[in-house]
């Protein structure tokens, strides 16, 4: 079955540094790759998806991820982070096939300190 | 265009109960989902619906069941509500059937069972 990791479960940085959250996946197949974030008591916002094509993918608010097949992982970068950034973001992936289901990883909260 | 919409915001209901969350998806979006977050589960897949069909059902007992209108509005009732099922219970739509796409979620249905 597949499943998500998100080893860190939470990061704290200062503003202005950056950061990077790590995701990794257990698939056999090939998958649709995802990264959510979560204010609180909000539901889930996508910042980026990766469907197929360039492994660099860039989303909303300066963030950007790596696909890297060899090694099952979907990263998510920001060269800088602001305070606004503090949420918790989730990583997910859709297995290939006729389904919309979202698997998610256990979530990382970025904690931004100024 | 209006987003995902779900109803109600909050919700107070006592064991042995049951409870009926509506969901009404973006304007033109068939495929539906419903997801439990819990902090010490995360994010649990509950079922997809596809054109009134449930195309796939999560690991939750019996009392989780779900319907979707032929106007793609979609509801979940839980049955004989325990303390464990208190929750945020969000719900997606997306517009294709394979998960090459973002799905949408609403702001979600925070259940309190006591």
């Amino acid at each position: 079955a597949q499943s998500v990791t998100q080893l860190d479960s939470q990061v704290p940085v200062f503003e202005e540094a950056p950061v990077e959250l790590r995701c990794n996946y257990s698939s056999s197949v090939s998958v649709y790759l995802f990264w959510y974030v979560q204010y609180p008591n909000q539901g889930l916002q996508l910042l980026l998806k990766y469907l197929s094509g360039s492994t660099l993918v860039k989303g909303i608010n300066g963030f950007e991820a790596e696909f890297n097949k060899s090694q099952t992982s979907f990263h998510l970068r920001k060269p800088s982070v602001h305070i606004s950034d503090t949420a918790e973001y989730f990583c997910a992936v859709i297995p290939g096939g006729a389904t919309n289901k979202l698997i998610f990883g256990t979530g990382t909260l970025l904690a931004v300190q100024p | 265009k209006a987003g995902v919409t779900q109803t109600p915001r909050y919700l107070i209901k006592t064991r042995g109960q049951q409870v009926t969350l509506s969901c009404s998806p973006i304007s033109g979006h068939r495929s539906v989902s419903w997801y439990q977050q819990t902090p010490g589960q995360g994010l649990q897949f509950l079922f997809e619906y596809f054109s009134e069909t449930q195309r796939n059902k999560g690991n939750f007992p019996g009392r989780f069941s779900g319907r979707q209108f032929s106007n793609s509005r979609s509801e979940m009732n839980v049955s004989t509500l325990e303390l464990g099922d208190s929750a945020l219970y969000l719900c997606a739509s997306s517009s294709r059937t394979i998960g090459n796409t973002e799905a949408f979620f609403g702001q979600g249905t925070r259940l309190t069972v006591v």
